[in-house]
């Protein structure tokens, strides 16, 4: 079926460290892809999105690259600050017949001074 | 600020009671999402409404129901509270755009069961 595969946490690095957060997709379909951030406290907000093969998103930062050779959407960064640390989920969507949104387990991001 | 709007923020009940929760999306959003996020199941999407009707089941048990009114706004019904059904529970709202798109969540209300 269906799913997402992300490197479990956490993930903890130096501030101004290179981030790669790896996720790997299933899915019968064509999906758009996304990551989310949720910071302590708060609900997820989109951080990117990618919607067809070889798209890159980015945002604040990161990116990641639709590839659908591989299945992947990994999330980098190239110098992480303190305030990244939040928990990063990735996602994907399809709607081929019937809507179906899965998000992956989440990975945790500490990142310190 | 995502413009997704959850009442209450915190709740406190005791087993076997039954709660509300409220939803309002963002302006011009036809679908609403509700997941529930706890720290053994991570982030378990439950059910979706598209401008007053359901459009997909996830995980949803049968204790628990919810509806989209006129307005949008949502609302989950949880009843037979058990200790395991406390967790954070998160509205999203999608644009119009088939319901493939982007999720904006709301701040969540956490449900604690005693």
């Amino acid at each position: 079926g269906d799913s997402v595969t992300q490197m479990e946490g956490p993930v903890t690095l130096s501030e101004e460290a290179f981030l790669t957060i790896n996720c790997t997709y299933t899915a019968t379909g064509y999906p758009s892809l996304f990551w989310y951030v949720q910071y302590p406290g708060e609900g997820l907000q989109l951080l990117l999105k990618a919607t067809k093969a070889d798209d890159k998103g980015s945002n604040k930062g990161f990116e990641a690259t639709y590839r659908k050779e591989t299945t992947s959407f990994h999330l980098e960064k190239g110098s992480v600050q303190v305030s990244d640390s939040a928990v990063y989920f990735c996602a994907l969507s399809l709607t081929s017949g019937t809507y179906k949104y899965i998000f992956g387990t989440g990975t945790r991001l500490k990142v310190l001074a | 600020d995502s413009g997704v709007t959850q009442t209450p923020k915190h709740l406190i009940t005791a087993t076997g009671q039954r709660v509300t929760l409220r939803c309002s999306p963002r302006s011009g959003d036809l679908s609403v999402y509700w997941y529930q996020q706890s720290l053994d199941q991570g982030l378990q999407f439950l059910i979706q409404y598209y401008n007053g009707e359901e459009r997909a089941k996830g995980n949803i048990l049968e204790r628990f129901s919810a509806q989209q009114f006129p307005d949008l706004h949502s609302e989950l019904n949880l009843s037979s509270l058990e200790l395991g059904d406390s967790a954070l529970y998160f509205c999203a709202s999608s644009p119009p755009s088939g319901g493939a798109g982007e999720q904006y969540f709301g701040p969540g209300t956490r449900l604690t069961v005693t």
